[in-house]
């Protein structure tokens, strides 16, 4: 069974950091990109940061462009976002979530998903 | 950024009926359109790829359309899991700029 369960959410206050993980089982970690993508309180869904599955390549929305970076150790199975300079903003649940398709072939969706992990910015 | 409007922002019908559900693009995003699936207190689930290609798992009366900048979701014979939030999805950019639409919430009439 393909599970993915994040870990590292909490309380941080602005100005602050915070590193969230991913631990992955269930299909070869190192053959897939993967996401993070989060939610506001009652809001809609952000996409974050993805990842190859190599770790070669990285992408970021512009609103975390600079203060938060993505990484994976396949060795761990485990994927993670370092997060800096906290806003109030950044508060929302973080998930996790697999990208279909491997190899040379890569879809930009998102097929499988952790229930999350809640970061929030005190000011 | 390619910004996704989604259409209605509530959808109030029966079980049984059929929804339709809207995504506009601000510009052409070609067929690189996804849908998810969300319910209170879980993550999404992914229904629908490439704007008519079904997940792994997902019942046939799910079905997707359209390309450009026009696509809907139709769910043929709405059963009560049915009952949820939908997000559109677009991956046109490169590097890719991922964004989502607000959401319709599909509600029990």
């Amino acid at each position: 069974e393909v599970q993915l369960l994040e870990s590292g959410g909490g309380l941080v206050r602005r100005g602050g950091s915070l590193r969230l993980s991913c631990e992955v089982s269930g299909f070869t970690f190192s053959n897939y990109a993967m996401s993070w993508v989060r939610q506001a309180p009652g809001r809609g869904l952000e996409w974050v940061s993805s990842i190859f599955g190599s770790g070669a390549g990285t992408y970021y929305a512009d609103s975390v462009k600079g203060r938060f970076t993505i990484s994976r150790d396949n060795s761990k199975n485990t994927l993670y976002l370092q997060m800096s300079t906290l806003r109030a903003e950044d508060t929302a649940i973080y998930y996790c979530a697999k990208q279909p398709g491997s190899g040379s072939v890569l879809y930009w969706y998102f097929d499988v998903w952790g229930r999350g992990t809640l970061v929030t910015v005190s000011s | 950024e390619i910004v996704l409007t989604q259409s209605p922002t509530t959808l109030s019908l029966s079980p049984g009926e059929r929804a339709t559900l809207s995504c506009r693009a601000s510009q052409s995003i070609n067929i690189y359109l996804g849908w998810y699936q969300q319910k209170p207190g879980q993550a999404p689930r992914l229904l629908i790829y490439d704007a008519s290609n079904r997940a792994t798992g997902i019942p046939a009366r799910f079905s997707g359309s359209g390309s450009g900048t026009d696509f809907t979701l139709t769910i043929s014979s709405l059963e009560p899991e049915d009952f949820a939030v939908y997000y559109c999805q677009q991956h046109s950019n490169w590097p890719p700029r991922i964004t989502f639409g607000q959401g319709t919430r599909l509600e029990i009439k």
